[in-house]
């Protein structure tokens, strides 16, 4: 069973700042990392898929970096708008599955 | 397209009933996986079917759990005998394949409630 640790558990930002957040994963025997974004009542959606150790993808104003080596990646949201409000869950791929952490969940004020 | 569906959308039962969850997938995705979210907890993993091979089940708490997926389609997940702890919200999702590089579409959940 994988260990996967995101901190902090829950976070308030002010509308039109920027926060981030992360997630730790063990190193050995990766091969994929996921972020998926759930908002409340709503199915968990997908943002970012990473692969490869320095990777950076981006989606509009949210960003997200991996360092496979050390493992760990970090969920950045630039200008956090009202519609961020949602739970952030990485998960490592390991073991033929995903193994998701408990998240963060982001609650934006307006 | 139609995204994953999942019915009943709620469920309240009670302690020692059997029930059953379903799940109708995205057409054509071949890999299909259960988790639930109990209160307070992260995503856990159940199960999880590709294509015709055996299913890996190795997630399921208790024998009182089981799935099956027919025809490559639509899941039934089954818990016999409820227990209060079974109390929680089922997801299921498919992709287009199994493996590490495929994201996962997930349905809107069934909440389970055990009484």
């Amino acid at each position: 069973i994988l260990n996967v640790e995101q901190s902090p558990q829950s976070l308030h930002v002010q509308e039109g700042d920027s926060t981030n957040f992360t997630c730790s994963f063990p190193s050995s025997n990766f091969y994929a990392l996921h972020w998926y974004r759930w908002e409340t009542a709503k199915s968990p959606e997908a943002l970012f898929v990473m692969t490869l150790n320095g990777d950076e993808k981006k989606k509009g104003r949210i960003s997200a970096t991996l360092n496979t080596k050390e493992g760990y990646s970090y969920l950045y949201i630039k200008g956090s708008q009202p519609e961020d409000s949602a739970t952030y869950l990485c998960a490592p791929f390991g073991n033929e599955k995903l193994t998701f952490g408990t998240g963060t969940r982001l609650t934006i004020i307006p | 397209g139609a995204g994953v569906s999942q019915s009943p959308s709620n469920k309240v039962t009670e302690k020692g009933k059997d029930v059953e969850l379903r799940c109708d997938p995205i057409s054509g995705h071949t890999a299909l996986y259960w988790y639930r979210q109990s209160l307070g907890q992260g995503l856990e993993f159940l199960i999880y079917f590709q294509g015709n091979s055996a299913p890996d089940k190795s997630g399921l708490p208790s024998d009182r759990f089981s799935a099956e997926r027919t025809g490559g389609s639509v899941s039934t997940l089954t818990i016999q005998r409820t227990q209060q702890e079974d109390s929680a919200v089922y997801l299921c999702a498919s992709s287009s394949l199994s493996g590490p590089y495929y994201e996962q579409y997930f349905g809107p959940g069934t909440r389970l409630t055990v009484t």
